[in-house]
């Protein structure tokens, strides 16, 4: 088992719908979430940070975080063409892991 | 400084050479992070460490890899004796600490390509 596993992509959505992006980790201990985009060649950027169970909205994007079921999502609402990238989850627990990433692409 | 420095940007080198990649990270930072991310795949972990400790090295690939960190500051990467698949891009990150819920900040990374 991977220590995070996010929904295989790639995923497409048309602009102004919803994208929802989940993620797994297997680390009981993990302690701090997060959500990074990476456009093509680009290093990854930090878009949303959660620590406690529930929901964190921040503009367009809402985190919410499970950690009775190990689970991580990400939703971005009224998706734009500039939203498409690859948006990685990445737990931090004994160092910081990283899922695979899943590619989104948003069509006008 | 402002922002996660790497070093060099770019790196062609011939198999079977050695090359040592450098990371500068943000100033405070006691957290710092190696990744590799091959052509379309995600980050792969290498090593991370807290001050000049590696508490975590499981991710190097065989022992032709290793890291270093001095002065709780400057790391690098060294690959020795280079083969054709560790042609990636090599990416640091670092962090204010590791065990607080503090976001990491990643360099530009290097692009490494052994011919």
């Amino acid at each position: 088992q991977k220590e995070v596993e996010q929904n295989s992509g790639p995923l497409s959505v048309p602009e102004g719908a919803i994208a929802s992006l989940n993620c797994t980790y297997s680390d009981r201990g993990s302690q701090s979430f997060f959500w990074y985009r990476q456009y093509s060649g680009k290093s990854p950027e930090l878009i949303m940070s959660i620590y406690s169970n529930g929901d964190k909205e921040d503009g367009r994007f809402t985190a919410q975080l499970n950690k009775a079921s190990q689970y991580v999502s990400l939703l971005i609402r009224d998706s734009q063409p500039s939203d498409s990238a690859t948006y990685l989850c990445a737990v931090r627990g004994f160092g910081m892991r990283f899922g695979a990433g899943t590619r989104l692409t948003v069509k006008p | 400084g402002a922002g996660v420095s790497q070093s060099p940007s770019n790196k062609v080198t011939e198999k079977g050479k050695d090359v040592e990649l450098r990371c500068d990270p943000i100033s405070g930072h006691t957290a710092l992070y190696w990744y590799r991310q091959s052509l379309g795949q995600g980050l792969e972990f290498l090593i991370y460490f807290q001050g000049n400790s590696a508490p975590d090295k499981s991710g190097l690939p065989s022992d032709r890899f290793s890291a270093e960190r001095t002065g709780g500051s400057v790391s690098t990467l060294t690959i020795q004796r280079t083969q054709q698949e560790d042609s990636a891009v090599y990416l640091c990150a670092s962090s204010l600490t590791q065990i607080s819920n503090t976001e990491a900040f990643f360099g530009q990374g290097t692009r490494l390509t052994v011919v």
